[in-house]
């Protein structure tokens, strides 16, 4: 068993729907990272989370400590948003942030 | 602004050659780290610089050895290469004295041993 799993693996969408990407984990972590990667490779973060909750725009992630869950919230969703979303989480007590355990990816189509 | 730039963005190689990937960090960025994302793979971490020393270590092949040079910029050296070791290669770097240690990614160098 993976020790960051997400779900969906895939998932198609109608531009305008609100869409849920989850992600659980069986490690301790010191964050958690959301990234957005586009055909050809090029990877973005979107957040990083210790807790809480962050907003970016029609983007919101959530993360529940105690859970070990997290979910990536798309509003209004667009077909530029079509992607493969990937979970990825840093140890606990490691001090090296970009030392990343990495889930699956998400891949998520948005159609018109 | 400057992000994470990384060369060559393709590179073709034969079985048991040598490849060399390049990575420049955001400007101030102080630390460098590699990953591997075989073909339909998530991605795995390889190694790490802070500093211009070794800050981690992961699944890196003993034929691949890596630097970080006095500009912090870092290269990827990769020996007898394998079939197995067409992946995308994409570096991050971060500022350890920033808010969060945000990471920030390269587009990815693909690399196709033949």
């Amino acid at each position: 068993k993976n020790e960051v799993e997400q779900s969906p693996q895939n998932l198609t969408a109608q531009e305008g729907e609100f869409i849920t990407i989850n992600c659980s984990y069986s490690v301790g972590i010191s964050a958690l990272h959301w990234l957005q990667q586009h055909p050809g490779g090029g990877i973005v973060s979107l957040f990083m989370l210790s807790s809480g909750k962050k907003k970016h725009g029609r983007l919101i992630a959530t993360i529940n400590i105690q859970e070990k869950h997290s979910s990536l919230h798309i509003t209004a969703s667009h077909p530029r948003d079509s992607a493969v979303y990937i979970c990825a989480v840093t140890i606990h007590g490691s001090s090296n942030t970009g030392k990343l355990i990495f889930g699956q990816g998400t891949t998520l189509q948005v159609k018109p | 602004a400057a992000g994470v730039i990384q060369s060559p963005r393709h590179l073709i190689k034969e079985k048991r050659e040598t490849a060399t990937l390049k990575c420049y960090p955001i400007p101030r960025h102080d630390t460098v780290y590699w990953y591997q994302q075989g073909p339909g793979q998530d991605p795995q971490f390889l190694i790490s610089f802070y500093e211009k020393m070794q800050s981690d270590k992961g699944s890196i092949p003993d034929r691949f050895s890596a630097q970080q040079f006095s500009d912090y910029h870092s290269e990827l050296n990769m020996s007898s290469l394998e079939l197995g070791d067409s992946a995308l290669y994409f570096c991050a770097s971060s500022y350890t004295g920033g808010p969060g240690n945000t990471i920030y990614f390269g587009e990815g160098s693909w690399l196709t041993v033949v």
